[in-house]
């Protein structure tokens, strides 16, 4: 079974500058999630998509961050215009449904520096 | 709002020795528990989980983790640690019931396994 994949698996920018992230979940994985990882610490939900409807964006920095899944399946996350502290590895995970007893599978991250 | 605390940021082992992870957990409703592992470089893998049915978890690995309501513990633990535990390990919560299920993380604790 294919894992969850994400591109690019790094990024370097200047601040002021627009990213974006791209996954492709797990197949048949209704549930999709964004975190972002700053070093050392562990990883923190951005937002939750139940096929292409947000579930929890609470934590979004809305102002610079935003994301879509349009059509269920792939999603992706922008940050635009990005800053210093954006510097972190943003994980996708998905997950067959919804409810914290699902396990989720994590990918593999896109690690961004921004200069 | 649940949370985890992970009570050591460091751990170190011989190898050959038990291994003991601390994790104390706060939530309002049920949780569900987690222990994902982070190797470097790859993306978190989950140990094992807890959802509210046998209390001793086993998982992956040779690791295991025992829910404690009184103590609102979830140590994790190994017999015998071994070169290829050396990594990043983070106690995780969600909570149950809900469309919102994003996982809290803990901070991350390092285990260094000596030879």
């Amino acid at each position: 079974e294919a894992g969850v994949a994400q591109s690019p698996r790094y990024k370097i920018i200047e601040k002021r500058q627009s990213v974006a992230f791209w996954c492709n979940p797990i197949s048949g994985h209704a549930t999709l999630y964004w975190y972002q990882q700053i070093l050392g610490q562990g990883p923190k939900l951005l937002i939750q998509f139940q096929n292409n409807g947000v579930v929890d964006d609470s934590q979004l920095p809305k102002d610079r961050f935003s994301a879509e899944r349009l059509k269920g399946v792939d999603s992706t996350l922008k940050i635009q215009p990005a800053k210093l502290e954006d510097s972190a590895v943003y994980l996708c995970a998905s997950s067959f449904g919804s409810g914290g007893h699902n396990e989720q599978f994590f990918g593999p991250g896109t690690r961004l520096t921004v200069l | 709002a649940q949370s985890v605390t992970q009570l050591d940021s460091h751990v170190s082992v011989s190898e050959g020795t038990p291994v003991l992870l601390r994790c104390n957990y706060s939530s309002s409703y049920s949780p569900s528990l987690f222990w994902y592992v982070q190797h470097p470089n790859k993306g978190l893998q989950l140990l094992l989980k807890y959802t509210s049915a046998a209390t001793l978890v086993k998982g992956i690995n040779g690791f295991e983790a025992e829910f404690k309501k009184s103590e609102t513990s979830f140590h994790l633990t190994k017999p015998s640690a071994h070169m290829s535990d050396a990594a990043e390990y983070f106690c995780v919560v969600s909570v149950q019931g809900g469309g919102a299920d994003g996982l809290t993380f803990g901070k991350g604790t390092h285990l260094i396994i000596q030879p």
